[in-house]
């Protein structure tokens, strides 16, 4: 039973377009949510919440989580060719492990 | 900026046989953990070790697998006898102290290929 699901599994826009991903999960002792983004190998961090409702932002990327509702949402603005990559979301248990959605695939066309 | 590194970057090995993947996490970091991603497929948690000792494994690690840190700055994964499903991507991933609020930061993986 998958207890990450994001949304969509893929997604394809134009340069320029404003892009939001969905992450929603089903746990009992929430410690974190994270998102990373996987380009050609290893997943490298975006960002880490821990507050609902406290948005983070890096650039044009930006996230928030919403610990009553169970979900988090990235969104990316004015988005870019390398912005192409498959995003991942993972929550942190209590026992620290990351536990991983499918991920979405995000193409950006030129 | 300091990073985590996994040696070799690809292995092809014959079923049966053992592998040793390896990692050299981020030299403060106390915490680590191994990876894997099959190919089209989630990522999955393997274990979780500190101070000497797994912290936490998942079910995927059963007897065939072992980590280890020989030396100060060196984390190993072991696959005694490889099966064609270990084929995958494996992930090693160091943080600074394991705390629910920080950062697992990734290595750029091992590619397992058995045949």
């Amino acid at each position: 039973e998958d207890k990450v699901v994001q949304s969509p599994l893929s997604l394809v826009v134009h340069e320029g377009d404003t892009v939001t991903l969905n992450c929603s999960y089903e746990v009992t002792n929430f410690r974190s949510l994270l998102w990373y983004k996987q380009e050609k190998k290893a997943p490298t961090f975006l960002f880490m919440l821990t507050s609902s409702g406290i948005e983070k932002k890096s650039g044009r990327l930006s996230s928030i989580l919403d610990k009553k509702e169970l979900f988090s949402i990235l969104n990316i603005t004015a988005t870019q060719t390398g912005d192409s990559a498959i995003y991942l979301c993972a929550y942190m248990d209590s026992n620290y492990q990351l536990i991983w959605g499918a991920g979405t695939k995000l193409i950006i066309k030129p | 900026e300091p990073e985590v590194t996994q040696t070799p970057s690809h292995q092809v090995t014959q079923m049966g046989q053992e592998v040793i993947l390896r990692c050299v996490p981020i030299s403060n970091h106390l915490y680590f953990y191994w990876y894997r991603q099959i190919l089209g497929q989630k990522v999955e948690f393997l274990v979780s070790f500190y101070n000497n000792e797994i912290s936490e494994k998942s079910e995927i690690f059963d007897d065939q697998f072992s980590v280890e840190r020989p030396d100060g700055s060196n984390f190993t994964l072991k696959i005694r006898s490889t099966k064609l499903e270990d084929s995958a991507m494996y992930f090693c991933a160091s943080s600074e102290d394991g705390r629910g609020t920080d950062t697992q930061y990734f290595g750029p993986g091992t590619r397992l290929t058995v045949l």
